[in-house]
């Protein structure tokens, strides 16, 4: 059974860095794409971020480039994502999200995400 | 980037109707296009890809159509877990990006 964990989220004043984590298991970790996938209280979907299986390939929403960094650490199954100059509009939780092999761009797999209030 | 629109927002339903979403893109995403489904405070749940191919953990009452720019999910025989928000997203291009979501409430 395919499992993300995600973890490292709390509160963190306008201009903060935060660094979020998100274990897998149950599946070959370093042949998968990943991505990042945030939701605003009481508000939609939105992606922002994806990194190839081997972590050379990366994409950023224009709404964080600049300021997030995501990356993996494929000896410890474990997705990053460094959030810095954080703003209150980054509010949100934050899901990582696997993708399949055969379907770039789709996400079928979810952890269960992880919470960040950016507020002074 | 491609928007998705998602109509309605909200829609009551009982138990045993047929639900209609309607999700049009502002430029053609050919099939690339998948519904989602979510639930209060739980992470959403992969229903449908490719327009209208079911996750294999998907019961038949759902089912999706549409190509090009405007696709539907139909729910028939809506049943109490059924009640939910659910999401459409385009695939074709990056960035990713999601319908604004439709609350089906009872």
């Amino acid at each position: 059974e395919v499992q993300l964990l995600e973890s490292g989220g709390g509160l963190v004043q306008p201009g903060g860095s935060l660094r979020l984590s998100c274990v897998g298991s149950g599946f070959t970790f370093d042949t998968h794409a990943l991505n990042w996938v945030r939701q605003a209280p009481g508000k939609g979907l939105e992606w922002i971020s994806i990194i190839s299986g081997s972590g050379d390939a990366t994409s950023y929403a224009e709404s964080v480039k600049g300021r997030f960094t995501i990356s993996r650490d494929n000896s410890k199954n474990t997705l990053f994502l460094q959030m810095d100059i954080l703003r209150a509009e980054d509010t949100a939780v934050y899901f990582c999200a696997k993708r399949p092999l055969e379907a770039a761009g789709l996400l079928d797999s979810w952890g269960q995400g992880t919470l960040v209030t950016v507020s002074s | 980037d491609i928007q998705m629109t998602q109509s309605p927002s909200t829609l009551s339903a009982s138990v045993g109707d047929r639900v209609t979403i309607t999700c049009r893109a502002s430029e053609s995403v050919r099939t690339w296009l998948a519904w989602y489904q979510q639930k209060p405070g739980r992470a959403p749940k992969l229903l449908i890809h490719k327009v209208s191919t079911l996750q294999s953990d998907v019961p038949s009452r759902f089912s999706g159509s549409g190509s090009e720019t405007d696709f539907t999910l139909t729910i028939i025989n809506m049943q109490p877990d059924d009640f939910a928000t659910y999401y459409c997203q385009q695939y074709n291009s990056y960035p990713l990006t999601f319908g604004g979501g439709t609350r089906v409430e009872i």
